[in-house]
């Protein structure tokens, strides 16, 4: 089974710190994604990356930043934690043809007090 | 309009009835469907997925897909109290690239 390891299941951040949320798979997937998860709102995507040093915006992308150097980590960077950026964050990986689902890691709850 | 809208519910089922979640897309561009089952606290798991109009059955799972009227639905036969759970729906545009959009999600009861 695809396996998606997200480094922390909860965080505890003060405004304005600079947060990494770390993302890893171990599948070889080309694709990967980060996703918030808000009541009402549902899942919104971030960012994406299709591929190694490649990324995209997503829907939500403003105050957020990632990093992807190796295949199977793709990392989200809160620049300036803010409270509105408490949340669920989810992310997932899928194999490069299109059609496939997602497999998401169990997700992280960041509170920015 | 959302793209991909649900009703957020709670649907309320007795045990061993069938349950019906819904789903409608605005983009007719879309050409992959996806259900997701998410337990309260836990991540996204896929159910399902369909592209072709018409039934596609896995167990107690059927997904339908009818694109002429844009929607999608889900049937669980024989509901458990094990399927207590939030069903969202995701969609996968066509030259969107591996992208899902979801749904806000129904939350499904199942009672004894």
């Amino acid at each position: 089974d695809v396996k998606v390891t997200q480094s922390s299941r909860y965080l505890v951040k003060r405004t304005g710190e600079k947060v990494f949320l770390e993302c890893v798979q171990d599948m070889d997937h080309e694709n990967m994604f980060w996703y918030r998860q808000d009541p009402g709102l549902g899942l919104r995507l971030i960012y994406f990356s299709y591929d190694v040093k490649m990324k995209e915006k997503g829907d939500i992308p403003e105050g957020y930043s990632v990093s992807r150097e190796k295949k199977e980590r793709f990392s989200l960077i809160l620049e300036s934690a803010s409270t509105n950026q408490t949340s669920m964050y989810l992310c997932a990986s899928s194999p490069g043809p299109i059609g496939h689902g997602y497999t998401f890691g169990s997700g992280t709850r960041l509170t920015v007090v | 309009q959302k793209e991909v809208e649900q009703n957020s519910g709670p649907l309320s089922v007795p045990e061993g009835a069938i349950a019906s979640l819904n789903c409608t897309y605005s983009d007719r561009g879309s050409q992959s469907f996806f259900w997701y089952r998410q337990y309260s606290g836990k991540s996204p798991e896929l159910i399902m997925f369909i592209y072709s109009n018409g039934d596609k059955e896995d167990g107690r799972f059927t997904a339908q897909l009818n694109k002429a009227s844009q929607y999608v639905s889900l049937l669980i036969r024989d509901s458990q109290p094990s399927d207590s759970a939030t069903y969202l729906c995701a969609v996968q545009r066509r030259g969107g690239g591996n992208k899902l959009t979801f749904g806000t999600g129904t939350q499904l009861k199942v009672e004894l």
